[in-house]
């Protein structure tokens, strides 16, 4: 069962526009959310998080929105540039790993394209 | 995140031979996880492990699937008679403890089995 989904296997933007790609969960339980990027031939690297008690949490041009009754979470990028052109994955943690982050749930990823 | 090596990039197996995925984390990372990514599914966690220590393989299959982190040496992901259905990516990440979330992932080794 996909207890995160990435429903939109691909989103295209320009340069400098909004890129915001979305996230559903069905597990009630999670209790923290992260996403990672990948780019072609490497690893996930982290990107930011936010925990439940928290609707939203900004990075730089990155901000995650979370909405709990929905079970639905948000990543926009602001601007968006070139090299934001990567797989972007979202994931929850369980919360049955006593505190630490480590039992993540992936959705499938969404292709960002940025074009310049 | 090219600091955590993972080796082979790329394995083939024949169904029932064996698989040895090899994970060397970042330099003063204690902590190893394994991943495993399907085809058209997302990265689900396998293992958690610190140095001659399992700490959580509740997301191991129960059979051929084996994991190790010695005191010297890399972390191994083994597969013992290995089927079809487990071909996919094996990605190991490493991080300090208590930072898991942070974790470094390393490219990952594409396991094709035929």
């Amino acid at each position: 069962d996909q207890q995160v989904k990435q429903n939109s296997p691909s989103l295209s933007v320009q340069e400098g526009r909004i890129s915001i790609l979305n996230c559903d969960y069905t597990n009630s339980m999670f209790d923290y959310f992260l996403w990672y990027k990948k780019y072609p031939a490497e690893g996930p690297t982290f990107l930011i998080s936010i925990s439940s008690i928290k609707d939203k949490n900004e990075d730089g041009r990155f901000t995650v929105f979370l909405n709990k009754s929905a079970k639905h979470l948000s990543l926009h990028i602001v601007p968006s540039q070139p090299g934001d052109s990567a797989v972007y994955f979202c994931a929850a943690n369980s919360p049955y790993s006593g505190g630490s982050n480590y039992k993540l749930t992936f959705g499938k990823g969404t292709l960002l394209t940025v074009n310049p | 995140n090219a600091g955590v090596m993972q080796n082979p990039r790329h394995l083939v197996r024949r169904r029932g031979q064996e698989a040895r995925l090899r994970c060397s984390p970042m330099k003063g990372h204690s902590h190893v996880y394994w991943y495993r990514q399907l085809p058209e599914e997302g990265l689900k966690f396998m293992v958690y492990l610190q140095k001659e220590n399992i700490i959580d393989e509740s997301g191991m299959p129960k059979e051929r699937f084996s994991a190790e982190f010695p005191k010297e040496g890399p972390s191994i992901l083994r597969i013992q008679q290995v089927v079809r259905g487990d071909s996919a990516a094996y990605f190991c990440a490493s991080s300090p403890p208590r930072e898991a979330e942070k974790a470094f992932f390393g490219q990952g080794t594409r396991l094709t089995v035929v």
